[in-house]
């Protein structure tokens, strides 16, 4: 079945570590994105690529990487310099560059938490 | 920027009672979506609204577009249990540096009593 993976669906961050969080999607879209929700509240963009080897930040990308080698592929990299990195973090992807023409399909979801 | 805003941000409701969620945008946006979201799942979509009074309905769930008012909304008919939710609108529209994103609102939680 086609869709979204995410991995691992929970994950735990000792203060100062870089973690990866992984997001695979078999659907042959083009454009990938990651969110991040807080409690409470709305999803707010992270990073976002459009094509393989291309990809731009968000609105709250400080503290964050990507990589986009793969079309399939486009993890997600928590640096140490993320201060308050606990949060529920979602993927997500849709056909075309950007949502313009079609609607974004989420994956499961990482629940980050700093211990 | 494009910002959206729903209200309620918590609605409590009997079954079998009706409802309205609004979600406002400030700049023109050009699709409107509607997901839901089940507590620690990710996001299902609801609707996409294209155009001026565009009107979809699925079940209990009916959602509508004015684009001149710059407001959606989320009708709920007759609620029940299996609603309970927390219901977010995002809308599409270019950002500041050109490329086309989602704004997501804050979202509603929904719970639906007997």
């Amino acid at each position: 079945d086609g869709g979204i993976t995410q991995s691992p669906k929970y994950l735990f961050r000792k203060e100062g570590q870089n973690v990866t969080l992984s997001c695979e999607q078999n659907l042959n879209h083009d454009a990938m994105y990651w969110y991040r929700q807080d409690p409470g509240q709305g999803l707010r963009l992270i990073y976002y690529s459009q094509i393989v080897n291309d990809f731009q930040k968000g609105d709250i990308a400080e503290g964050y990487s990507v990589s986009r080698e793969k079309k399939e592929s486009f993890p997600l990299t928590v640096t140490s310099a993320q201060k308050n990195p606990t949060a529920f973090y979602l993927c997500a992807s849709s056909p075309d560059r950007g949502y313009r023409n079609t609607e974004a399909f989420f994956g499961q979801g990482t629940r980050l938490t700093v211990v | 920027e494009l910002k959206v805003e729903q209200n309620p941000l918590f609605l409590s409701m009997q079954e079998g009672k009706n409802y309205t969620i609004y979600c406002n945008y400030s700049t023109t946006s050009d699709r409107l979506y509607w997901y839901r979201q089940d507590p620690g799942k990710s996001l299902e979509s609801l609707f996409v609204l294209l155009s001026n009074g565009a009107v979809k309905q699925e079940g209990r769930l009916m959602a509508s577009l004015d684009t001149k008012a710059r407001l959606s909304t989320l009708h709920i008919t007759a609620a029940v249990h299996d609603l309970s939710a927390t219901y977010f609108c995002a809308c599409g529209g270019y950002s500041g540096a050109g490329s086309y994103q989602l704004t997501f609102g804050k979202g509603t939680k929904l719970s639906v009593i007997p």
